[in-house]
């Protein structure tokens, strides 16, 4: 069972313009995480977020964490036809271990 | 850092046969993730180990599966008999992370199983 669910499915924007994808998840959690997967590989770890932070920032990526929403967002400001690729979040439980990923997020960078 | 390997890359395979995927963890990670993606399902985990130990096999779709890791730095997924329905790409990930403690995943370039 997958513990995010993110939206939109896809996303198909021009070059330089921002990316906003959405994920919301159903239990606590110890933090959320994003990856990116290019199409044949495997997944790439791009900025984690503990519970009691609010807000993340790592170069054009801005994260953001709602706990009482259960709710996260990765903003890619900028972006480039590099950025093309699938965006996952993914949480990790009160435990520690367990990583649920969500069902991802198409984005598509015209250039 | 060789990062986690993977092998094989691609797996084609009548049904019946027995599969094995193998993967090598970053040397000082403690915990080992095997994963499976496919279109219908996405990510889904299979089974994960701390310090060699499994402590979660409930994503383990049938007792067709079964993994383990004779040692710290490998692990093997078994696939035994194989299906039409196991086709998918398979993921073993690593990390560093202890008790308690939230740590990024470092994933395998995954092993394409095609089961015919």
């Amino acid at each position: 069972s997958q513990q995010g669910e993110e939206d939109p499915q896809a996303l198909s924007i021009q070059e330089g313009e921002n990316a906003t994808m959405n994920c919301s998840y159903k239990t606590s959690i110890n933090n959320l995480q994003w990856y990116r997967q290019n199409s044949g590989r495997g997944l790439v770890h791009l900025i984690l977020i503990r519970s009691n932070e609010r807000e993340k920032h790592s170069g054009r990526l801005r994260v953001t964490l709602d706990t009482s929403k259960k709710s996260s967002s990765l903003l890619i400001t900028a972006s480039r036809a590099a950025d093309t690729a699938s965006y996952f979040c993914a949480t990790q439980n009160t435990g520690g271990f367990k990583t649920i990923f969500g069902a991802g997020t198409r984005l598509f960078v015209k250039a | 850092d060789a990062g986690v390997i993977q092998s094989p890359r691609h797996e084609v395979t009548e049904m019946g046969q027995e599969v094995t995927l193998r993967c090598k963890l970053i040397s000082g990670h403690n915990s080992l993730f095997w994963y499976r993606q496919t279109m219908m399902r996405g990510l889904e985990l299979l089974i994960y180990f701390n310090n060699n130990v499994p402590i979660d096999d409930s994503g383990m779709p049938e007792d067709r599966f079964s993994a383990k890791m004779p040692n710290a730095s490998f692990s093997t997924l078994k696939i035994q008999p194989s299906e039409p329905r196991d086709s998918a790409v398979y993921f073993c990930a690593s990390s560093s992370g202890g008790q308690g403690f939230g740590s990024p995943l470092h994933f395998g370039n995954g092993t394409r199983l095609t089961v015919t």
